[in-house]
């Protein structure tokens, strides 16, 4: 994987559906893993910045898991509701880069 | 964390002319960074800019069609120069925390006619 990608593009659940999303990033050099969450108008907004094989973290409703040896990150959301309607952006760091590389994002949509 | 403001909120411009995007940050940054959202594409980095020198730019992008400006630790100015319809896209400031984490601003979304 030379490239981050991230699957589905996009998504449409039911309210109370919980759902997952992937990342896919270089495994070599790799230093950080970024999460963030970019409602329509509004500014990004970061959700997790995960650095260790098998992180995983939590906030509320959302949770990540890492696998740096795979190249791999996932993005759980447990019960959606509207208002995580949103696009979600996964960014790779790689050691020495001094920068993030973005994903194209997964676009979800919760139905009420 | 850091609060980022950007000016304009949106613009339709006509080929050929230019625009400056503003940046401001509520706290003194290291790092500040453009990026561009072209339609149904990711977020892809244009260039650092650096304070008290010129910004490093990321390949395919040149300082003639997006000079940049870094006056001090809290501001920085964006142009997009000689404006084509494929210039059409969100534009967005962000900010290094120092801690490894990404502050953006709220975006510019461009139209070029």
């Amino acid at each position: 994987i030379l490239n981050v990608e991230q699957s589905p593009q996009s998504l449409h659940v039911q309210e109370g559906d919980s759902t997952n999303f992937t990342c896919s990033f270089p495994s070599s050099n790799f230093y950080a893993l970024h999460w963030y969450r970019w409602e329509t108008a509004k500014s990004p907004e970061a959700l997790f910045v995960m650095t260790l094989n098998g992180d995983e973290k939590k906030k509320g409703r959302i949770s990540a898991t890492l696998n740096t040896k795979e190249g791999y990150s996932y993005l759980y959301i447990k019960g959606s509701q509207p208002e995580d309607s949103a696009t979600y952006l996964c960014a790779s760091d790689l050691r020495g880069a001094g920068k993030s590389t973005f994903g194209d994002g997964t676009t979800l949509t919760v139905k009420p | 964390s850091a609060v980022i403001s950007q000016k304009p909120s949106r613009d339709i411009c006509q080929r050929g002319t230019s625009l400056t995007i503003q940046c401001q940050v509520d706290s003194q940054v290291t790092m500040m960074f453009w990026y561009r959202q072209q339609p149904g594409q990711s977020l892809t980095l244009i260039a650092t800019a650096n304070q008290g020198s010129e910004a490093t730019y990321e390949s395919g992008f040149v300082i003639d069609k997006f000079p940049i400006s870094r006056p001090n630790l809290t501001f920085s100015t964006l142009t997009v120069s000689n404006l084509s319809p494929e210039d059409s896209s969100i534009y967005l400031c962000s900010a290094d925390s120092g801690v490894n984490e990404q502050f953006f601003g709220p975006g510019t979304r461009l139209t070029v006619l």
